[in-house]
């Protein structure tokens, strides 16, 4: 089955910096991966996802990369803010796996003022 | 929308008692999936269901539990008998199902606490 390897677990920056999670996966059929924001005692939710049919997309702050000859992808937040601080969880998925998501282990991002 | 609905928000029992969670997923979507969260193990896929039929159950750790979708707005996660390991909280999720990878939607999670 598909593992998702998720690096670093911590991760500390000042605010206004950029700060770059990543998983790499290894189903090479694997074609979805959705990253997740968990807030301390909230359910995680869905902040940007990628399909395998494109390299990089993003929105505002955020940006999603895919490197699928590597199997890894990657999230970038640049400008970070306070609330920004979370743990943040990759997963991966493909078509006709029934869109079972595996979640890598989670990264929890701490944004220093 | 009011998003999947899970119930009860937190729950507390006795080693031994029996447990059921809820949950009522997002209208329209066909696939619905029962994950436990601990900071040990993460975010861990229990079981999960499309168009109500149980699809993937090899996340579910032993016969102690259970989980039925009876019909298309509706699902259950029981537990009997809870041991104290249980101490989680239980994410229900539910999505399109449109059979190509698509979003997963969260509800607010049971925390549940075995004494």
């Amino acid at each position: 089955g598909e593992n998702v390897e998720q690096h670093p677990s911590t991760l500390s920056v000042q605010e206004g910096d950029s700060a770059v999670i990543k998983c790499t996966y290894s189903d090479s059929a694997s074609n979805y991966f959705p990253w997740y924001k968990q807030e301390l005692g909230k359910r995680p939710q869905l902040i940007i996802d990628i399909r395998s049919n494109v390299g990089e997309k993003k929105d505002q702050r955020i940006a999603v990369t895919l490197n699928k000859t590597a199997k890894h992808f990657s999230l970038h937040i640049t400008e970070t803010q306070p609330e920004d601080s979370a743990v943040y969880f990759c997963a991966a998925s493909y078509t006709g796996g029934g869109n079972k998501l595996t979640f890598g282990t989670g990264t929890q991002l701490k944004v220093e003022l | 929308d009011a998003g999947v609905i899970q119930s009860p928000r937190h729950e507390v029992t006795e080693m031994g008692q029996e447990v059921t969670l809820r949950c009522k997923p997002i209208s329209g979507h066909n696939s619905l999936f029962w994950y436990r969260q601990t900071m040990m193990r993460g975010l861990e896929l229990l079981i999960y269901f499309n168009n109500n039929v149980p699809i993937d159950d090899s996340g579910m750790p032993e016969d102690r539990f259970s989980a039925k979708m009876p019909n298309a707005s509706f699902s259950t996660l029981k537990i009997q008998p809870s041991e104290p390991r249980d101490s989680a909280v239980y994410f229900c999720a539910s999505s399109l199902g449109t059979g190509r990878a698509d979003t997963q939607y969260f509800g607010p999670g049971t925390r549940l606490t075995v004494l």
